[in-house]
C-alpha cells in the first residue's frame, strides 16, 4: 500500500528562522521525492532518494535547504534562515504503480504548509 | 526551457454536464502524462496517465486524449458532479527520468449546482 504522512501540516515562523518537515512513508519505498508547491501552480521537483542516498537536487534547492533520508525510510527537508519567499506548500511524494498505465505515477502526501512572516 | 501549461485558469460548468480540461506540453521527449486533482488544503491526487504509444484512454466517468503531433493532452470529465470541483493539473515525465515530474499552472474547475 502506498501512504505518506508528512509533520508538521502548518507551519508559521518567522523570517530568519529555521524549519524542518518531515516525511514518514507507511511502507518500505526505495524512492522519495520532495516537491514545493506555491499558491496556483503546479508542484516543483526539489530533490529526490533512492534509499539513503540523495540522487538529484533541483537548482531550486538553494544552499539554505538540505534533505535526509538517513536510514531509507523517513525524510526530513530543512530550510534554514527562512525567508518570504519559502513560503509554499512542501509536498512529500512516493512512487506508484497502481495497475495504471504503468507511468511513473507519484502518490503524493498532503503536504506541510509553510507561512514565513 | 521546457514547460508544461494550460491554456485556462478557470472553468465553471453546470452539474451533469461534460468538462473538458485542456493542456499542452513543449518537451517532445515526454513519453508519459498524468493529470492530478487536488482539493484545497490537501496534496494532488493521481487521476488517470497514458503513455505516448496511446491517443486515447478510458477511466471510470474521465477519458485522457493525447495529440502527440501538436503537443497536447486534455482531460474529459463525464457528467461532471459538486465533487469534482478542485483544481487539476497535467504532468509530464520521462521514462528513465527517476519518475521526475513536469507539471503545469492549474486550472480550477467549478461545478453549477
Amino acid at each position: 500500500d502506498t501512504g505518506v504522512s508528512q509533520d508538521p501540516r502548518h507551519k508559521i515562523t518567522k523570517r530568519g528562522q529555521n524549519v524542518t518537515f518531515r516525511c514518514d512513508p507507511i511502507s518500505e519505498h526505495n524512492r522519495l521525492y520532495w516537491y514545493r508547491q506555491t499558491l496556483g501552480q503546479g508542484p516543483e521537483f526539489l530533490t529526490y532518494f533512492q534509499n539513503e542516498a540523495q540522487l538529484e537536487k533541483s537548482r531550486l534547492l538553494s544552499d539554505r535547504f538540505s534533505a535526509e533520508r538517513p536510514k531509507g525510510s523517513f525524510s526530513t527537508l530543512e530550510i534554514q534562515r527562512t525567508e518570504q519567499g519559502d513560503s509554499a506548500m512542501y509536498l512529500c511524494a512516493l512512487p506508484r504503480s497502481s495497475g495504471s498505465a504503468g507511468t511513473g505515477e507519484l502518490f503524493f502526501g498532503e503536504g506541510s504548509r509553510l507561512t514565513v512572516l | 526551457g521546457e514547460s508544461v501549461g494550460l491554456h485556462l485558469p478557470t472553468l465553471s460548468v453546470q452539474e451533469g454536464d461534460n468538462s473538458i480540461i485542456n493542456c499542452a506540453y513543449s518537451n517532445s521527449a515526454s513519453d508519459y502524462f498524468i493529470w492530478y486533482k487536488q482539493e484545497s488544503g490537501k496534496g494532488p491526487q493521481f487521476i488517470i496517465d497514458i503513455r505516448s504509444n496511446m491517443d486515447k484512454r478510458q477511466g471510470q466517468r474521465v477519458t485522457v486524449l493525447l495529440n502527440k503531433t501538436v503537443k497536447h493532452l486534455s482531460l474529459q470529465i463525464a457528467a461532471t458532479q459538486p465533487g469534482d470541483s478542485a483544481v487539476y493539473f497535467c504532468a509530464e515525465g520521462v521514462t528513465g527520468a527517476n519518475s521526475k515530474l513536469t507539471f503545469g499552472k492549474g486550472i480550477t474547475l467549478s461545478v453549477r449546482p
